[in-house]
């Protein structure tokens, strides 16, 4: 039972590039979230999922896009990447009826 | 109104005191409230949480007290050690809605 898998943990792009941050779950979570995490400013929600086809933004969307074909992945792409997105990207999920996040280790990403 | 403001910002504590960190929200439709602990490098992970029905909450060293009226509560550690040295985060949520997270506070206990 490896919980939630997050890969790659470590990345620097140059801006303008495009990646996917990857992300899968083993737990049949319906619930899925990715966040974002800057120094000082806590956990910011950048799109999340209720399940499979389901997605809604959050807070911070801006320069992000996701997808949802499966319970299991829910990949995070970001398109003509910019030196605000440097930051350290988590996933998180949780089942139906019970609000405990389960987050993955994270991916830091430095846009340069 | 979606807010959780958490403080304070940092805290040093000696071996053997007591942790105190503090939070305040505004939606009254919250009804979920978590804490995480996270260890450099690592994701946040689940340390306790309360729901509005009750006042405290105690799991070993670690407790939550709750004040509704006030729109408050609190993670107290008792004893703290030196493997309590971590970032943690309070957050809120109503029902299984997405939750809503605190700012942080990188707590440090010396020996």
């Amino acid at each position: 039972n490896a919980g939630v898998t997050q890969t790659p943990k470590f990345r620097i792009l140059k801006i303008g590039q495009s990646m996917t941050l990857q992300c899968t779950q083993d737990m049949n979570h319906n619930y899925m979230y990715w966040y974002r995490q800057d120094p000082g400013m806590g956990l910011k929600l950048i799109y999340y999922s209720v399940g499979a086809g389901i997605t809604d933004k959050g807070e911070v969307p801006n320069g992000y896009n996701v997808s949802r074909s499966t319970t299991e992945d829910f990949p995070l792409r970001l398109e003509l990447a910019a030196p605000s997105q440097t930051s350290v990207y988590f996933c998180a999920s949780n089942p139906t009826g019970n609000p405990g996040y389960t987050f993955g280790s994270g991916t830091r990403l430095t846009v340069v | 109104q979606q807010q959780v403001k958490q403080s304070p910002q940092s805290l040093i504590v000696q071996k053997g005191g007591i942790s105190i960190i503090n939070c305040a929200y505004e939606n009254t439709a919250f009804d979920y409230f978590p804490w995480y602990q996270q260890f450099p490098g690592k994701g946040p992970a689940l340390l306790i949480a309360i729901r509005p029905d009750v006042s405290e909450k105690k799991e070993g060293r670690f407790t939550i007290s709750f004040n509704k009226s006030a729109k408050q509560f609190s993670l107290h550690i008792m004893d703290s050690q030196p493997g309590d040295s971590a970032t943690y985060f309070c957050a809120a949520g109503a029902n299984t809605d997405k939750l809503i997270f605190g700012t942080g506070t990188r707590l440090q206990v010396f020996p």
